[in-house]
C-alpha cells in the first residue's frame, strides 16, 4: 500500500516569503499527485495536479509543484507568499493503474502567514 | 450553491447509537467517495460509488458502517453501534469520471462526536 509524508506539520512565513512544502510518497508504481489546500473554514479544493507530462505544474494562485520521480517527491512551492495563503495543504497520491483513484493522503501541513 | 452538500453539520451522539448522515454530490458527478479525517491527521479512503455501485471498500470500514448511493444521487453513510473511536471528519467527495483530470469536489464534512 502507499503511503504519504508530509515533513513539515507547522510552518509560519512572513509575507513575501518563499514556500516549499515537501511531500515524499511511497509507491513502487506510477503514480497521480496532487495537492489540496484546506481555507479556514472551508472545504478542501485542489491545488493542482499531476498525472503525466511536464513534472512541473502549475496550480492556482500562484503555486507550483515538481515531481521529482527518483525522489518520490512532489513538493510545492510558491516564491511569495500572502496572509490569504494561510491554509492547511495536503498532498495526495493515487496509483496511476487505480481506477477509482482512491486518494492515499499525507498529514497536512498547517502555513502561517504573518502580515 | 453547486457544491457537495453534507447534512449534518455536527452531530453528537452516545456511544452505542445509530448515526446517518447524508451526502448529496454535484448532479452530474457519477463517483461519490467518503473519507474520515480525525485531528491532526489527513482524510483516509473509506469508500466510493460509481453511480449506485459500491465498487471500493477500506478494510477501515468495518461492518458496523454500511453506505448506500440508491439511484446514484445522494448518498448516505450510517454507523451503528457507535465508539468513542468513530469520532472525526466524515468527508464526502463526488467527480465527474476518476478525478484524475479535475480532481474532487468535497464538501465540508459532518463532525462526528461519541461521547
Amino acid at each position: 500500500a502507499q503511503s504519504v509524508s508530509q515533513h513539515n506539520h507547522h510552518v509560519i512565513l512572513s509575507e513575501a516569503a518563499s514556500l516549499e512544502l515537501g511531500c515524499n510518497y511511497s509507491y513502487g508504481g506510477t503514480v497521480n499527485l496532487f495537492w489540496y489546500v484546506q481555507y479556514p473554514g472551508q472545504h478542501l479544493q485542489l491545488l493542482l495536479k499531476y498525472f503525466s507530462g511536464d513534472p512541473l505544474v502549475k496550480g492556482i494562485k500562484g503555486f507550483e509543484a515538481e515531481f521529482i520521480k527518483s525522489k518520490f517527491s512532489f513538493n510545492l512551492r510558491k516564491p511569495s507568499v500572502q496572509w490569504s495563503d494561510t491554509a492547511e495543504y495536503f498532498c495526495a497520491v493515487s496509483p496511476a493503474n487505480n481506477a477509482g483513484n482512491m486518494l492515499t493522503f499525507g498529514g497536512g501541513t498547517r502555513l502561517m502567514v504573518k502580515p | 450553491d453547486t457544491g457537495v452538500s453534507q447534512d449534518p453539520r455536527h452531530k453528537i451522539t452516545k456511544r452505542g447509537q445509530n448515526v446517518t448522515f447524508r451526502c448529496d454530490p454535484i448532479s452530474e458527478h457519477n463517483r461519490l467517495y467518503w473519507y474520515r479525517q480525525t485531528l491532526g491527521q489527513g482524510p483516509e479512503f473509506l469508500t466510493y460509488f460509481q453511480n449506485e455501485a459500491q465498487l471500493e471498500k477500506s478494510r477501515l470500514l468495518s461492518d458496523r458502517f454500511s453506505a448506500e448511493r440508491p439511484k446514484g444521487s445522494f448518498s448516505t453513510l450510517e454507523i451503528q453501534r457507535t465508539e468513542q473511536g468513530d469520532s472525526a471528519m466524515y468527508l464526502c467527495a463526488s467527480s465527474l469520471g476518476s478525478g484524475v483530470i479535475y480532481g474532487y469536489t468535497f464538501g465540508s464534512g459532518t463532525r462526528l462526536t461519541v461521547v
